[in-house]
């Protein structure tokens, strides 16, 4: 059964580009990786999906080797907007299906 | 606009005290779920359904209830609350089926108090 594990919190600037890594070790041949962000008093909201290599959209990147262990959801330029939590979701068809949702990486832009 | 409801937003309530919390989406989607969310164990699937009748428990289904009896509604329904159920659940829908990686819309959130 696939585990998500992200750093807690991450602090970075505006204007540059973070990585935030989620580990999947046990991730399935079926399962898909998603990322959202959630604002403070607010649901969460998608941000990208992906199975293998890499996926692009107009707010973000998403990396994933080919062993698929990991993914890196990479936001580039960012700016105090981007200040929210993270989070990384395994859709997953082990155990007759489940999400397995990271804890969440905090992350902090400085101006 | 396309949108996830959710009613009250607030609650505080009292142990054994029968409420249900409304979800409601304009978009059509067949598939919707609840979560709740609490400090450090993240989101927790309670119950999603696949289409009108059509509902299945989650990761965390002991003490509540849902019905689908129509395609836009969703309501959570807590029959006897207790403390532990003291926390901000999130109704959410999404077009595809979550295993596809589906891209599901969250509700704003309903916090809920237990006393």
């Amino acid at each position: 059964l696939a585990k998500t594990t992200q750093p807690i919190s991450m602090d970075s600037y505006e204007g540059q580009e973070v990585n935030i890594t989620c580990s999947h070790n046990n991730i399935a041949t079926n399962d898909y990786i998603t990322w959202y962000q959630q604002f403070p008093s607010q649901g969460p909201r998608f941000i990208i999906q992906g199975y293998k290599t890499k996926v692009t959209n107009e707010v973000a990147s998403l990396f994933i080797p080919a062993d698929r262990k990991s993914s890196t959801l990479s936001l580039p330029r960012v700016s105090l907007s981007d200040t929210a939590v993270y989070y990384c979701l395994v859709n997953s068809m082990d155990s007759n299906y489940q999400l397995i949702w990271g804890a969440g990486t905090k992350l902090i832009i400085k101006p | 606009e396309a949108q996830v409801t959710q009613n009250p937003r607030y609650l505080i309530t009292v142990t054994g005290k029968k409420l249900t919390v409304t979800c409601s989406q304009n978009m059509n989607h067949e598939y919707m779920s609840w979560y709740r969310q609490d400090p450090g164990l993240g989101l927790r699937q309670i119950y999603y359904s696949m289409n009108v009748e059509v509902t299945d428990k989650g990761d965390v289904p002991e003490g509540y209830k849902v019905s689908r009896k129509e395609k836009r509604n969703f309501p959570l329904i807590l029959e006897s609350p207790s403390p532990n159920q003291t926390s901000l659940y999130f109704c959410a829908s999404s077009l595809l089926p979550l295993t596809s990686g589906s891209e599901q819309y969250f509700g704003p959130g309903t916090r809920l108090t237990v006393t």
